[in-house]
């Protein structure tokens, strides 16, 4: 079974311009959830989709947003970039029943803002 | 308000020897699961060892192991028999059934000096 993928793995952006990341998930998972990862900041939530739906949410500017497809792919789009958006941003799926609660993650998007 | 604390920013450890790393936790739920995850140079975060919070015995996972301590809200890993290959950053975790969520903390950064 493919792992989770993302793309790009790097990305270099100006301010004010607007980015799309991509993440396919595992074939069968249904849940697709991306977090910003900053040094000394950790993982911070941004939002989880379950089913082309958005089920959490975390504290995030309405710059930030996502969608997820019927195959399950998922997109996270930011606009009007800002230096401190400069971060690591994963994306995670995740399966149902019993590995409810187990996170595979992809090998995320460098994202440098300048 | 749900937070996981990681007091250790860096840690080194010789090779082959045994290291502990530290996690709190703050949650008001009765039910939920603990984890540990590995991030390597690589960026690919890998699942090292989960922990369910209703189970007293503490997992272990090879030479990977926790002390998991519900009262004190505590959830440490012990790494034995130090590797190279265990370089890494390390992040807490934890998900609540209710919320269906995942909480991490800031990670702490391991060297296995050889």
């Amino acid at each position: 079974k493919a792992g989770v993928t993302q793309t790009p793995r790097y990305l270099i952006k100006t301010r004010g311009q607007q980015v799309t990341l991509s993440c396919s998930p595992i074939s069968g998972h249904r849940s697709v959830s991306w977090y910003q990862q900053t040094p000394g900041q950790g993982l911070q939530f941004l939002f989880e989709y379950f089913s082309e739906t958005q089920r959490n949410k975390g504290n995030f500017p309405g710059r930030f947003s996502g969608r997820q497809f019927s195959n399950s792919r998922s997109e996270m789009n930011v606009s009007t970039l800002e230096l401190g958006d400069s971060a690591l941003y994963l994306c995670a799926s995740r399966g149902e029943g019993s590995t409810n609660e187990k996170l595979f993650f992809g090998s995320g998007t460098q994202l440098s803002v300048l | 308000a749900q937070t996981v604390t990681q007091s250790q920013p860096e840690m080194s450890v010789q090779e082959a020897e045994t290291v502990t790393l530290s996690c709190t936790y703050d949650t008001s739920e009765s039910n939920y699961y603990l984890f540990w995850y590995k991030q390597p140079p690589s960026r690919q975060m890998i699942l090292v060892i989960r922990q369910e919070a209703y189970k007293q015995q503490n997992a272990t996972e090879n030479r990977f192991s926790v002390n998991f301590q519900k009262a004190a809200k505590s959830f440490s890993l012990k790494i034995s028999d130090s590797q190279l290959g265990d370089t890494a950053m390390y992040f807490c975790a934890f998900m609540t059934i209710t919320g269906n969520q995942f909480y991490f903390g800031t990670g702490t950064s391991l060297t296995v000096i050889p």
